[in-house]
C-alpha cells in the first residue's frame, strides 16, 4: 500500500518570500499525486496534480510542485506567496494503475503567511 | 454546477442523540466519499461507495456510524447514539473514473461541523 509524508505541521512564512511545502510518498509501483488546499472553514480543493508526463506541474494560485521518482518527493513550491495563500495543504497519492485506486492524504502542512 | 453540498453546515447536539448528515454529489460522479477531520487525527476515510454500492467502510470507527446511498444523487451519514467524541467536520467528496480519462480528482463539499455536548 502506498503512503505519504508530510514532515511539516506548520510553516510560516513572510509575504512575498519563496516557500516549499514537502510531500514524501512510499510505494512499490508507480503512482498519482495530488496537492489540496483547505482554506478555513472551506472544504478541500485541488491544486494541481502529477499523472505522467512532464515532472514540474502547474497549478492554480502561481504554485507548482515536481515529481522527483528517484527521491519520492513531491514538493509544493511558490516563489512568492500572498496573506490569501494562509490554508493548510494536504498532499495525497494513489496507485498510478489497476483501475479506481483508493487516495490515500497526508496529514497536512499548515501555511501562515506573515505580514 | 453547484458542486458537492452538505447540509446541514453546522449541528450541535446533546449525548445519545442521533444525527444524520447529508450530501449530494456533483451530478454524474459515480464515486463518493465520506471523509472525517479531527485537530487529533487529520483527515480519515470512512466509507466510500461506487455506483451507489459500499466498496470500502474499514473507516468506519463503530457499530454506531452508518451510511447510505439510496440513489446517485443523495448519501447520509448517521450517527446513533452520538458522543462527544464525534464531534469533528465532516466532508463528503465525489469523483469519477473513467477509462482513458478521470484520475480520481476529488471535490470536497463544504463539510458539516458537528458538536457533541
Amino acid at each position: 500500500a502506498q503512503s505519504v509524508t508530510q514532515l511539516d505541521s506548520q510553516v510560516p512564512v513572510f509575504e512575498e518570500a519563496p516557500v516549499e511545502l514537502r510531500c514524501n510518498y512510499s510505494s512499490s509501483v508507480s503512482v498519482y499525486l495530488f496537492w489540496y488546499v483547505q482554506y478555513p472553514n472551506q472544504g478541500l480543493q485541488l491544486l494541481l496534480k502529477y499523472l505522467s508526463g512532464s515532472t514540474l506541474v502547474k497549478g492554480i494560485n502561481g504554485f507548482e510542485a515536481e515529481f522527483n521518482k528517484s527521491q519520492t518527493s513531491f514538493h509544493l513550491r511558490k516563489p512568492s506567496v500572498h496573506i490569501s495563500d494562509t490554508a493548510e495543504y494536504f498532499c495525497a497519492v494513489r496507485k498510478g494503475s489497476g483501475g479506481y485506486q483508493k487516495v490515500t492524504f497526508g496529514t497536512g502542512t499548515k501555511l501562515q503567511v506573515i505580514p | 454546477d453547484a458542486g458537492v453540498i452538505q447540509s446541514p453546515r453546522h449541528e450541535v447536539t446533546e449525548m445519545g442523540q442521533e444525527v444524520t448528515l447529508r450530501c449530494k454529489p456533483i451530478s454524474g460522479h459515480d464515486y463518493l466519499f465520506w471523509y472525517r477531520q479531527t485537530m487529533m487525527r487529520g483527515l480519515e476515510l470512512l466509507i466510500y461507495f461506487n455506483n451507489n454500492v459500499p466498496i470500502d467502510d474499514s473507516g468506519m470507527p463503530e457499530d454506531r456510524f452508518s451510511a447510505k446511498m439510496p440513489n446517485a444523487s443523495f448519501s447520509t451519514l448517521k450517527i446513533q447514539p452520538s458522543e462527544p467524541r464525534d464531534s469533528a467536520v465532516y466532508f463528503c467528496a465525489s469523483s469519477f473514473y473513467r477509462d482513458g480519462g478521470g484520475y480520481n480528482e476529488q471535490f470536497f463539499g463544504p463539510g458539516t461541523r458537528l458538536t457533541v455536548l
